[in-house]
């Protein structure tokens, strides 16, 4: 059974930290992504990473950055957290180049509030 | 205009009733059409795919692609209080490898009430 989590489900921030959030998937999937979820607008895509070491931007990827130093592990991170970063950050998993992608393993969320 | 688009709803229908929900898309590249539940509190979780147009069933779930009108449906027979959750369609050009022509493009999302 696919397991991805969330280093937390909430998070209260104050404007300027940095912020990070951490994702961890045990099914050796190469594809991460992290999204923000807005009421209205649905899942946007903000970065993804289709290897270790390797990264790309996504629709909305200002104001963040990520890494990923392992294959299991992505990272996001607000340089400096803005009240406009509140939302529910989801990170999601999928099998990689050889096999068919249009399935995403989501972990629980992390409700980010940043005031 | 968005590349989906999808009725944010809510929707509230009594138990028993036939759901169905919808999304419209403007891109003809897209091959590959998802429909994925979000329960409150949880992540999304792929319910069901379809590949190009046609019907697929999967128990009391039916899901219908019609390129020609760029429409996609997910039907929900005999609903149940237990299918209250968020629906979301999503749609991908490109079955193999991940890059910016093949990414997952995912509507808004539909929130489903079931009344006992």
């Amino acid at each position: 059974d696919v397991k991805v989590t969330q280093s937390s489900r909430y998070l209260v921030k104050r404007t300027g930290e940095k912020v990070f959030l951490e994702c961890v998937q045990d099914m050796d999937h190469e594809n991460m992504f992290w999204y923000r979820q807005d009421p209205g607008l649905g899942l946007r895509l903000i970065y993804f990473s289709y290897d270790v070491k390797m990264k790309e931007k996504g629709d909305i990827p200002e104001g963040y950055s990520v890494s990923r130093e392992k294959k299991e592990r992505f990272s996001l991170i607000l340089e400096s957290a803005s009240t406009n970063q509140t939302s529910m950050y989801l990170c999601a998993s999928s099998y990689g180049r050889t096999r068919l992608t249009y399935e995403q393993y989501f972990g629980p969320g992390t409700r980010l509030t940043v005031t | 205009q968005k590349e989906v688009e999808q009725d944010p709803g809510p929707l509230s229908v009594p138990e028993g009733a036939i759901v169905s929900l919808n999304c419209t898309y403007s891109n003809s590249a897209f091959q590959y059409f998802m429909w994925y539940r979000q329960y409150s509190r949880k992540g999304p979780e792929l319910l069901m795919y379809t590949y190009s147009s046609g019907n697929k069933e999967d128990g009391r779930f039916t899901a219908q692609v019609d390129k020609s009108s760029k429409y996609i449906s997910l039907f929900i027979r005999d609903s149940q209080p237990s299918d209250s959750a968020t629906y979301l369609c999503a749609m991908s050009a490109h079955d193999k490898g991940y890059s910016s022509a093949s990414k997952i493009i995912f509507g808004s999302g539909t929130r489903l009430s079931i009344r006992p």
